[in-house]
């Protein structure tokens, strides 16, 4: 079953904007990861933030994680065109060996 | 190199066919996945290889049968498929079986069951 709940479901900005996504998770986790998808394509490794740290940066990405409120956020800075896609958070939980997938969010960047 | 590859990109096939997917990747991961994803929806966990053995199995239906040849490649052999099988399938690969590394995905098989 999937643990990760995603928020917004959809997202639409202009290009040059900032978009934030929001993950919420259920158990204790090792880590939380992001992904990005473009359609039918597929994922690709944006960032890893471990559980004993706070916030995270890659290029324009910026990633927070809250442990005491099980969630995380993602967000893009200046965005572009090409940054549409699907966004899925993933948690690496620490009783397992799997990642479970939030449900995702769909960001289109407009030109 | 970092690329995760899969064959075939699009597969069409009726119910009674049988067919194969394959993955492959030659970064030394040992650990391997098969995921299948419907539209809009995330990637499902179907099975993971650790060493070459299957560790995970979703309880996914007997008409999926894995294999997992060598260290580098990953089988999905299909049998018997039903409609509501078509889907995205994708495989991934990480250093080892544990929540704690990073997936590297291929570009996944387009399926469709007719």
């Amino acid at each position: 079953s999937q643990q990760g709940e995603e928020d917004p479901q959809a997202l639409s900005i202009q290009e040059g904007e900032n978009a934030t996504m929001n993950c919420s998770y259920k158990t204790s986790i090792n880590n939380l990861q992001w992904y990005r998808q473009n359609s039918g394509r597929g994922l690709v490794h944006l960032i890893l933030i471990r559980s004993n740290e706070r916030e995270k940066h890659s290029g324009r990405l910026r990633v927070t994680l809250d442990t005491s409120k099980k969630s995380s956020s993602l967000l893009i800075t200046a965005s572009r065109a090409a940054d549409t896609a699907s966004y899925f958070c993933a948690t690496g939980e620490t009783s397992g060996s799997r990642l479970t997938f939030g449900e995702g969010t769909q960001l289109t960047v407009n030109p | 190199d970092t690329e995760v590859t899969q064959t075939p990109k699009h597969l069409v096939m009726g119910m009674t066919n049988k067919k194969s997917l394959k993955c492959e990747q030659h970064m030394g991961h040992r650990a391997m996945y098969w995921y299948k994803q419907k539209a809009k929806k995330p990637p499902e966990l179907m099975f993971v290889y650790s060493y070459e053995k299957l560790s995970i199995n979703e309880s996914v239906p007997s008409r999926f049968s894995p294999e997992c040849p060598n260290s580098s490649l990953l089988n999905l052999h299909l049998h018997a498929l039903q409609p509501e099988d078509s889907a995205l399938y994708l495989c991934a690969s990480s250093h080892r079986l544990a929540g704690d590394y990073e997936q590297y995905f291929g570009p996944g098989t387009r399926l469709t069951v007719t």
